[in-house]
């Protein structure tokens, strides 16, 4: 009954790959999330989509592409990948009102060679 | 947003309540004040957030000053578990899925046994 999941856990690649993370929420939510957390620790967002409508887009280069084929699903994919793109990877989700409240998924550790 | 500053590490003995100060001196009428916490390696994990008046749930309470631009999040009976980096964020609601929440560096919270 997880609420937020990503696939895969883990994502080891070389440079220069394209990759797809794919994220899936069960909470009935409007709204779901990427974000990214650094080697520093620091969690930014990349990316919004409020019923299949991008609403956040950070500035992140264009390589970065979300996808929301419905209200439930919420997948990045990454071209061309570079050693700067190894981090974790969060997406989370919220039912937009007044005071959302976001929930995360596990995360997805990325590792570019 | 506003900014929000906290201590950069604090220890709790366990069973002892944890008391986690937050400074939003240039908060606005507007801005609740949400809480969450990130346990090593996994994704954030909402606790408590308010406006104005004081709130408590199962997690924790939240305390916030009459000027409202301070507040401290309390975990009444620490555990090891509650080991974590806290994340103070001070934000307006939404209604349209484009209000980001903002990560500062938190307060990384250690457990004493």
């Amino acid at each position: 009954d997880t609420a937020v999941s990503q696939t895969p856990k883990y994502l080891v690649t070389q440079m220069g790959n394209d990759k797809s993370i794919k994220c899936e929420q069960n909470l009935g939510h409007d709204t779901m999330y990427w974000y990214k957390q650094d080697s520093k620790k620091f969690l930014k967002i990349m990316f919004s989509y409020n019923n299949k409508e991008l609403i956040i887009n950070e500035t992140v280069p264009n390589r970065f592409s979300p996808k929301s084929p419905d209200k439930a699903h919420l997948n990045l994919h990454i071209n061309s990948l570079e050693l700067g793109d190894s981090a974790v990877y969060f997406c989370a989700s919220s039912q937009v009102i007044r005071t959302d409240t976001q929930y995360f998924g596990p995360g997805t550790r990325l590792t570019v060679l | 947003d506003a900014k929000t500053t906290q201590p950069p590490s604090m220890d709790c003995a366990e069973g002892r309540a944890a008391n986690l100060p937050c400074n939003h001196s240039t908060i606005s009428g507007n801005e609740y004040v949400y809480w969450y916490r990130q346990i090593h390696s996994q994704g954030p994990q909402y606790i408590i957030h308010g406006l104005k008046n004081n709130e408590t749930n199962e997690m924790a309470s939240l305390i916030i000053t009459e000027d409202r631009k301070s507040s401290t999040l309390i975990l009444p009976h620490a555990t090891l578990r509650d080991t974590a980096v806290y994340y103070c964020i001070v934000r307006v609601g939404s209604n349209f899925g484009n209000e980001k929440l903002t990560f500062g560096t938190g307060t990384r919270l250690t457990i004493i046994p």
